[in-house]
């Protein structure tokens, strides 16, 4: 089967650095996505990593190894409106994207 | 301007009645989906259509069925309503990149369905 592995949840103190790791196992793989989803609103796009390496986009950077089917978003600096739901999906063999469960990431002052 | 929208925000009903959601996308984008969010937060495909072909997640009871008049709309109509179709129904839309590109998904706001 495929599926997708991130933590359920993390805390993490404003001003700091975190990072949130996601496993997947697929057939096929075409692309992974970093989304963030606020509570009670929708998903919006973070990143994209379809090759290896590091994608940097202001404070939010996005890491990709194919070869561990393996992932993390690392947030810098983080402020209160970080604290969001990060979900991992990854676009499968077929083009169809596989969603891990996402994963809570609460910022303390 | 809204890219991706759904009407209702909000939807309460009674078990056994029938109900429609709408989506409407003003992205230009060639494939719409939808999502069915539930308690655990997980974020389940359940049909994306492009004008060429429906895909559907099997796992998707047939009183499920999208409902597309043209390329800027999917609706999705749901019959006999029970209580496990409760939760939160997520549109989405994307354009197919001939590139290899990321193919990037945007969510409407999101219908939250309450059957009693």
């Amino acid at each position: 089967g495929q599926n997708i592995d991130q933590p359920t949840e993390m805390t993490a103190t404003e001003g700091a650095i975190v990072q949130i790791n996601c496993t997947y196992q697929t057939s096929g793989f075409n692309g992974l996505f970093w989304y963030q989803q606020h509570a009670g609103e929708a998903p919006t796009f973070l990143s994209y990593n379809v090759l290896d390496g590091l994608e940097e986009k202001g404070r939010f950077s996005s890491f990709l190894s194919r070869s561990k089917g393996y992932s993390y978003l690392l947030l810098k600096e983080l402020q209160m409106k970080d604290s969001a739901s990060y979900l991992c999906a990854v676009r499968d063999g077929n083009y169809q994207l596989i969603w891990g469960a996402g994963t809570k990431l609460i910022i303390k002052p | 301007d809204t890219a991706v929208s759904q009407t209702p925000k909000y939807l309460v009903t009674q078990m056994g009645n029938d109900k429609s959601i709408k989506c409407e996308q003003n992205l230009g984008h060639d494939t719409m989906y939808w999502y069915k969010q539930d308690s655990k937060k997980f974020l389940k495909i359940m049909f994306s259509y492009n004008n060429k072909e429906l895909i559907i997640n099997e796992t998707v009871p047939n009183r499920f069925s999208p409902k597309s008049p043209d390329k800027a709309h999917l609706n999705l109509h749901i019959n006999s309503l029970e209580l496990g179709d409760s939760a939160v129904y997520f549109c989405a839309s994307s354009q197919t990149s001939t590139s290899g590109g990321a193919d990037t998904q945007y969510f409407g706001p999101g219908t939250r369905l309450t059957v009693l």
